[in-house]
């Protein structure tokens, strides 16, 4: 069974330094990865996928096939970015859902 | 307009009684989800349905079924209510196959079991 891995429950960072957040994966196929992030108490948000390899609202992701990882990255972190972030996984064609991560919490610190 | 709308927002209710949660999507998605977000936060997939299949994950009880009026919808029934029932829940969509598989979520519903 595919398995997804955060190590970090909690993420805290300065404003204006570096901020990564690490996710690992399981699976013996070829997955879709992606990074949900969910701001204080409101519904997840689709942040990245590695198929479509853009930069959205600073963060970039790149998919490790050897590493079997996906860290979410940003060189700069912004107060607004505190949230809950959330590395998944899909399957085939998507029919059994996503397989989330534990997430992580990201503190941005003023 | 809200793409993945879930209602209600809260529910709290006691141990025992019966409810029910209901979802709507106006994408025009062919799959459907439930998940559960726990007290940690932690996210895990309840049911995946589309007009032909579904899949159940094992770990649910059997206490909650899904129920699809139609392609648009995809409720959430418990019965006999327990107090580790308490989470929020959130329904998704996505349509499989295509270009865009994006999974679309609604704002949750927090039930409290008391």
């Amino acid at each position: 069974a595919q398995r997804v891995t955060q190590p970090e429950k909690l993420l805290s960072v300065f404003k204006g330094a570096p901020v990564e957040l690490k996710c690992n994966y399981s699976y013996s196929g070829s997955p879709e990865l992606f990074w949900y992030v969910q701001y204080s108490r409101q519904r997840l948000q689709l942040l990245l996928r590695h198929i479509s390899r853009e930069s959205i609202k600073g963060f970039t992701a790149d998919l490790n096939k050897g590493e079997t990882s996906f860290h979410l990255k940003k060189p700069f972190a912004q107060e607004e970015d505190s949230a809950m972030y959330y590395c998944a996984l899909r399957t085939g064609g998507g029919a059994d859902g996503l397989t989330f991560g534990k997430g992580t919490h990201l503190i941005i610190q003023p | 307009d809200t793409a993945v709308s879930q209602t209600p927002k809260y529910l709290v209710t006691q141990m025992g009684n019966d409810k029910s949660i209901k979802c709507e999507q106006n994408l025009g998605h062919d799959t459907m989800y439930w998940y559960k977000q726990d007290s940690k936060k932690f996210l895990k997939i309840m049911f995946s349905y589309n007009n032909k299949e579904l899949i159940i994950n094992e770990t649910v009880p059997n206490r909650f079924s899904p129920k699809s009026p139609d392609k648009a919808h995809l409720n959430l029934h418990i019965n006999s209510l327990e107090l580790g029932d308490s989470a929020v829940y959130f329904c998704a969509s996505s349509q499989q196959g295509g270009s865009n598989t994006e999974a679309f979520f609604g704002q949750g519903t927090r039930l409290t079991v008391v």
